[in-house]
């Protein structure tokens, strides 16, 4: 499971209350993903991470914001959640030593948060 | 930007046949293509991926091909059991290496019949 955990794994919460997940890794890969898992759309990212206090925008942005002050944490906020982000969060991250295959983009996925604002 | 469409949504066969999932994208530049599996309340696993040098790729029971010119790629699964019950997702990137920015597709829940 690439050393990743997730918390909480589960949390309700009212509308415009501040949230913030946390993503937790132990073996020191560089890059790391949030994405949301909503019925139909699939999996869509959030926000990405290629290196402490680096952080990027991903298709679904807007609402969420990110910080990474350690290379371990990648944590994702909700400023003031909305009923729109009730959905699961997933961490991700990619491979660092490339593994059997030489390569450093194959993406992990930590067991996910559920998230429901009433 | 990047657009990976996903068809069927939903599929049933009976045990021991095979199933197919094929998806579309739209970004030429892309060159990287997995395809995850995710079982009921589990996280999405990595059960096979393609690069754009490659034009099919076999493991097991598991095969993608790849076809550059029509920008789609499809899994097929041989021989189905009950186990490969799931919802499989593909994706697309264009990767340099280092981190890239999957664009999935909406999923295809399979149901695998004894």
């Amino acid at each position: 499971d690439a050393g990743i955990t997730q918390s909480p794994r589960h949390k309700v919460t009212e509308t415009g209350t501040p949230v913030t997940l946390r993503c937790h890794q132990t073996e020191n890969h560089r890059y790391m993903y949030w994405y949301r898992q909503d019925p139909g759309h699939g999996l869509r990212l959030i926000h990405y991470s290629y290196g402490v206090k680096d952080t990027d925008k991903g298709e679904v942005s807007d609402g969420y914001s990110v910080s990474r002050s350690k290379t371990e944490d990648f944590l994702l906020t909700l400023e003031s959640a909305t009923s729109s982000q009730t959905s699961v969060y997933f961490c991700a991250i990619s491979d660092p030593m490339g593994g059997a295959r030489g390569y450093t983009d194959t993406q992990y996925f930590g067991p996910g948060t559920r998230l429901t604002v009433l | 930007g990047e657009n990976v469409e996903q068809h069927p949504s939903t599929l049933s066969v009976q045990e021991g046949d095979s199933a197919v999932i094929k998806c579309t994208y739209s970004d030429s530049a892309s060159n990287y293509f997995p395809w995850y599996k995710q079982e009921l309340g589990k996280r999405p696993q990595l059960i096979i991926d393609i690069r754009s040098n490659v034009g099919e790729k076999k493991d097991q029971r598991i095969a993608v091909t790849l076809n550059k010119t029509a920008k789609h790629f499809s899994l097929h699964i041989t021989e189905t059991q009950p186990e490969d019950s799931a919802v499989y997702f593909c994706a697309a990137s264009s990767s340099s290496g280092g981190y890239n920015k999957l664009i999935f597709g909406a999923g295809t829940r399979l149901a695998v019949h004894p």
